[in-house]
C-alpha cells in the first residue's frame, strides 16, 4: 500500500528565504508526482507536475524533483513572499492514476 | 476555460440526515473523482468515474455513500445517513484521459460539511 510523508508539518520562515519541502513514498510504481498548493478554506491548486520518466520541473520560483529509486521529491522555493504562505500537499498518481496524498506541510513566510 | 464546479460550498446537517453534493467536471474531462479531506489530513480518494462509469471504488464507505456519473459529465455524491466523522471538504477533481502518461488533476473548490 502506498504511503506518502511530507516533512516538516510546518515551516516558519522570515520573507527572503529559499526554501525546501520534502515528500517520500514507499511504492516507486508511480505513473506522476504532483505539488499542489492549498489555501484556507480553499481547494487545491496544481503546481507542479513531475511525469515518472522525468527528473524535475521548474515554474517561475519554484522547482519540484523527483527521484523515483530512493522515493523522494523536493519542492524548492526561492525568495519566499507571504503570499506563498500556505499548506503544500504533495501526491503521487497510482493505479488507476488515483492520487495518494502527504498531509502536507503548512508554510509560513513573515515580511 | 472554465474549472470544476462544486455546489454547495457549505452544509451544515445533524446527523443521520443525507445530504447530497454536486460537481461539474472541467468540459472534455472524462476522469471524474470524489475526494474526502478531513481537517489536517491529506485528501482520500472517494470514487474515480471514467465517463460514466466507477473505475475504482474501494475507499467508498458504501453503506452510507453512493455516487453517480449518468450521463458522463456532472456527478453527485450522496451520504445518507450521516455520521459525526463525517464532517470534512468533499472535493472533486477532473482529468483527461491520455494514454500512457500520468494525467494532471484539477480540483473544485470543495464543499465544507459540517454534521452536528
Amino acid at each position: 500500500k502506498q504511503e506518502v510523508t511530507q516533512i516538516p508539518a510546518a515551516l516558519s520562515v522570515p520573507e527572503g528565504e529559499n526554501l525546501v519541502l520534502n515528500c517520500s513514498f514507499t511504492d516507486s510504481a508511480i505513473y506522476n508526482l504532483q505539488w499542489f498548493r492549498q489555501d484556507p478554506g480553499k481547494g487545491l491548486t496544481s503546481l507542479l507536475l513531475i511525469q515518472s520518466s522525468q527528473r524535475e520541473q521548474t515554474s517561475g520560483r519554484l522547482n519540484a524533483s523527483l527521484d523515483k529509486s530512493s522515493g523522494r521529491s523536493t519542492l524548492y522555493i526561492a525568495a519566499s513572499q507571504p503570499g506563498d504562505s500556505a499548506t503544500y500537499l504533495c501526491a503521487v498518481a497510482v493505479g488507476f492514476q488515483k492520487l495518494v496524498f502527504g498531509t502536507g506541510t503548512r508554510l509560513l513566510v513573515s515580511p | 476555460e472554465a474549472g470544476v464546479a462544486q455546489s454547495p460550498r457549505y452544509k451544515i446537517i445533524e446527523k443521520r440526515q443525507s445530504v447530497a453534493f454536486w460537481c461539474n467536471p472541467i468540459s472534455g474531462h472524462a476522469t471524474l473523482y470524489w475526494y474526502q479531506q478531513i481537517l489536517g489530513q491529506g485528501p482520500k480518494l472517494l470514487i474515480q468515474f471514467q465517463n460514466n462509469g466507477v473505475v475504482d471504488d474501494s475507499q467508498l464507505p458504501k453503506d452510507r455513500f453512493s455516487a453517480e456519473r449518468l450521463k458522463g459529465v456532472d456527478s453527485t455524491l450522496k451520504i445518507q445517513p450521516a455520521k459525526l466523522e463525517d464532517s470534512a471538504v468533499y472535493l472533486c477533481a477532473s482529468s483527461l484521459v491520455i494514454a500512457g502518461t500520468g494525467n494532471e488533476q484539477f480540483f473544485g473548490p470543495g464543499t465544507r460539511l459540517t454534521v452536528l
